[in-house]
């Protein structure tokens, strides 16, 4: 079983929808949550950062982590087509120089 | 302030050659982490460079080798290639600027096709 799973879609939904991604993880030491997106041949760059439980808004994007239920999602409201991309989701037991575990990916397109 | 940059973008191997990869990291950042991204995966974590010593290793066999030179660029070596090397090399550079963040910045990788 892996650490950190990620449903890989592919997930379709019409421009203006909300989208809500999901991890499910098995390590309790995890303290520090990401989500990352990637474009189709570019490297992935960091969305959104969450420590510890709770909530973080930026924009049309909300991120949630549930560590009681080891869970974490990302919201993305009123989407767009440029928001058509893979999802990743990371997580990590600490800052710094520590690796990251990333989930598959989810990948997410968004019809105009 | 340049990014992360790789090089070669793309490269064929066959089984059992060798490869080097090469990264230079963005300016000031002194950490270089390489990741390996299969086609449909995550990426997974081969090892981390922090002022030229090795500072963290995934579950990659001891044919992953690398280094870190004095400006921080990184190079990714791989003895013996075998088929399932064949993947989407990334690389990651940090500072302790991004300590508190878990922010990585990546280049665009170096796809590698073993035949």
């Amino acid at each position: 079983q892996k650490e950190v799973e990620q449903d890989p879609g592919p997930l379709s939904v019409p421009e203006g929808a909300i989208v809500s991604l999901n991890c499910t993880y098995s390590n309790s030491a995890f303290q520090y949550f990401m989500w990352y997106r990637q474009y189709s041949r570019k490297g992935p760059e960091l969305l959104m950062y969450t420590y510890s439980s709770g909530n973080k808004e930026d924009g049309r994007f909300t991120a949630q982590v549930d560590k009681s239920s080891k869970y974490i999602s990302l919201f993305i409201r009123d989407s767009q087509p440029s928001d058509s991309a893979t999802y990743l989701c990371a997580m990590s037991a600490g800052t710094g120089r520590r690796a990251l575990t990333f989930g598959s990916g989810t990948r997410l397109q968004v019809q105009p | 302030e340049t990014g992360v940059t790789q090089s070669p973008t793309h490269l064929i191997k066959t089984r059992g050659q060798q490869v080097t990869l090469r990264c230079s990291s963005q300016s000031g950042h002194n950490t270089v982490s390489w990741y390996q991204q299969a086609l449909g995966q995550g990426p997974q974590f081969i090892f981390q460079y922090y002022r030229e010593e090795e500072n963290g290793r995934g579950n990659f066999p001891p044919r992953f080798s690398g280094l870190q030179f004095p400006n921080y660029s990184s190079e990714l070596n791989v003895n013996a290639l075998e088929l399932d090397d064949s993947a989407l090399y990334l690389c990651a550079s940090s500072s302790g600027r991004q300590e508190g963040t878990g922010e990585l910045f990546f280049g665009e990788g170096s796809r590698l096709t073993v035949l």
